[in-house]
């Protein structure tokens, strides 16, 4: 399929430790951003990157949460020493950007569960 | 920091019934788009409205843009089953940066 796909789709960890988050953008999309979705919930700005760059991780929870993209494609979100409270969907979305106002194309999401 | 309160949080109706969600903040946004969410599924783009005042019409929704670019309404008539899940209303923080703040989302719930 052409759209964002994340992997795995469900993750369930104990607490403490740690986990890693994939996600495949749009192939050709610049930009590639990262949000936490709490149940019933609007999503939470995590990060985003052009290309290789990180260019905002000003939402990060705190320093155990790590992303990266190194080739400018493909992204991946690490949890260090996961706690209860990392609970959550984490969506991925990748636009363009086409310089104007962009449409951001979400994954399904990764549903993350911290026992 | 900017918020977008959605109201109501929750809503459930008949097949037929038109509705209103509202979106509202303090801060005034250059854009606002709205979104729509299905279980297991990311939000998707249902319009971008850009000019304070600015009304976008998509089949049976009708998008609104406040004149002072402050809060946006979705106005659905004649709801169906299918218009089921969460709406969610964003905008960029600032003109700067392609990050989107969220609204804290409206459950719509159509029944038969």
């Amino acid at each position: 399929g052409a759209g964002v796909s994340q992997s795995p789709r469900y993750k369930v960890a104990k607490r403490g430790q740690d986990v890693a988050l994939r996600c495949d953008p749009i192939s050709g999309h610049v930009s590639l951003f990262w949000y936490q979705q709490a149940l019933g919930q609007g999503p939470e700005f995590l990060t985003y990157f052009q290309n290789e760059a990180q260019l905002d991780k000003s939402g990060l929870p705190s320093d155990r949460f790590f992303a990266e993209r190194p080739e400018g494609s493909v992204s991946t979100l690490k949890i260090q020493r996961t706690q209860q409270e990392d609970s959550a969907v984490y969506l991925c979305a990748s636009s363009l950007p086409s310089g104007g106002i962009d449409e951001q194309f979400f994954g399904p999401g990764t549903r993350l569960t911290v026992l | 920091t900017q918020l977008l309160e959605q109201s109501p949080q929750f809503l459930s109706i008949q097949e037929g019934e038109n509705l209103t969600v509202y979106c509202n903040s303090s801060s005034v946004f250059s854009s606002l788009q709205w979104y729509r969410q299905e279980p297991g599924e990311g939000p998707v783009l249902l319009v971008t409205v850009v000019t304070g005042g600015e009304v976008k019409k998509l089949k049976r929704l009708t998008f609104q843009f406040g004149d002072a670019r402050k809060d946006s309404s979705l106005h659905i008539t004649a709801a169906q089953t299918g218009d089921t899940g969460l709406y969610l209303c964003a905008g960029p923080p600032r003109l700067d940066t392609d990050k989107l703040i969220f609204g804290t989302g409206t459950r719509l719930q159509v029944f038969p």
